[in-house]
């Protein structure tokens, strides 16, 4: 079945880099696209980021300048990279599957939480 | 960027009331909408897509209407387990956008 289960530090400090690896199963990443959605704590949903089926990327523009999203297809991993990272970074980051046949984000991660902090 | 305005940002109801959520969308973004319920620590749940579609599983008393830029999420007759915080997701263009989000209280 399809699932998708995050994975991170947990703890980064200000100014550092976060790597964060989403790895997927019950699908293939060569059909579907993943995206990453982060919540502060007790805050609404903003959308990161995605890595489509074919490679390509979008992101979202605020955070643009400091992200990057990758993926190894072999490994069924997709990868967030954030630099420079900010206190307003802290938030729980979810991934999710957009499919190409059916509606977007039916499947989520449980989420991982990212505290920025010294 | 696509602005949703959602509203009320929070509301309390009694059990068995019919309870209305809206967004608004600053541009068109035809039916592409979805409303997820997010329970405390748990990942959002879709619960209406393509803006009046009943996804998966989700118990008929919710629905989902579309009137021109205006995208409303209605429980007919509310149950306990639908405390929960409701959001609203435009899909259309990118970057995708979410409303603010709805924290729904039982009285």
């Amino acid at each position: 079945q399809v699932q998708l289960k995050e994975s991170g530090p947990g703890l980064v400090q200000p100014s550092q880099t976060l790597s964060l690896t989403c790895t997927v199963s019950g699908f293939s990443l060569t059909n579907n696209s993943v995206h990453w959605v982060r919540q502060p704590p007790g805050k609404g949903l903003e959308w990161v980021g995605a890595i489509w089926s074919g490679g390509s990327t979008d992101y979202n523009s605020t955070l643009k300048s400091r992200l990057s999203i990758s993926r190894d297809t072999s490994k069924s991993q997709v990868f967030l990279k954030m630099n420079s990272l900010l206190t307003e970074d802290t938030a729980i980051y979810f991934c999710t599957r957009y499919p190409p046949d059916n509606y977007p984000f039916a499947y989520w991660g449980q989420g991982t939480l990212v505290t920025v902090s010294s | 960027d696509i602005q949703m305005t959602q509203s009320p940002s929070s509301m309390s109801a009694s059990l068995g009331d019919r309870v209305t959520i809206t967004c608004q969308a600053s541009q068109d973004i035809g039916n592409n909408l979805i409303w997820f319920q997010q329970t405390p620590g748990k990942s959002p749940r879709p619960m209406i897509y393509f803006a009046t579609n009943l996804a998966n599983g989700v118990p008929s008393r919710f629905s989902g209407s579309r009137s021109g830029s205006d995208y409303s999420l209605t429980i007919s007759s509310l149950e306990s387990e639908d405390l929960a915080d409701y959001h609203c997701l435009q899909y259309k263009q990118y970057p995708l956008t979410f409303g603010s989000g709805t924290k729904l209280e039982i009285k």
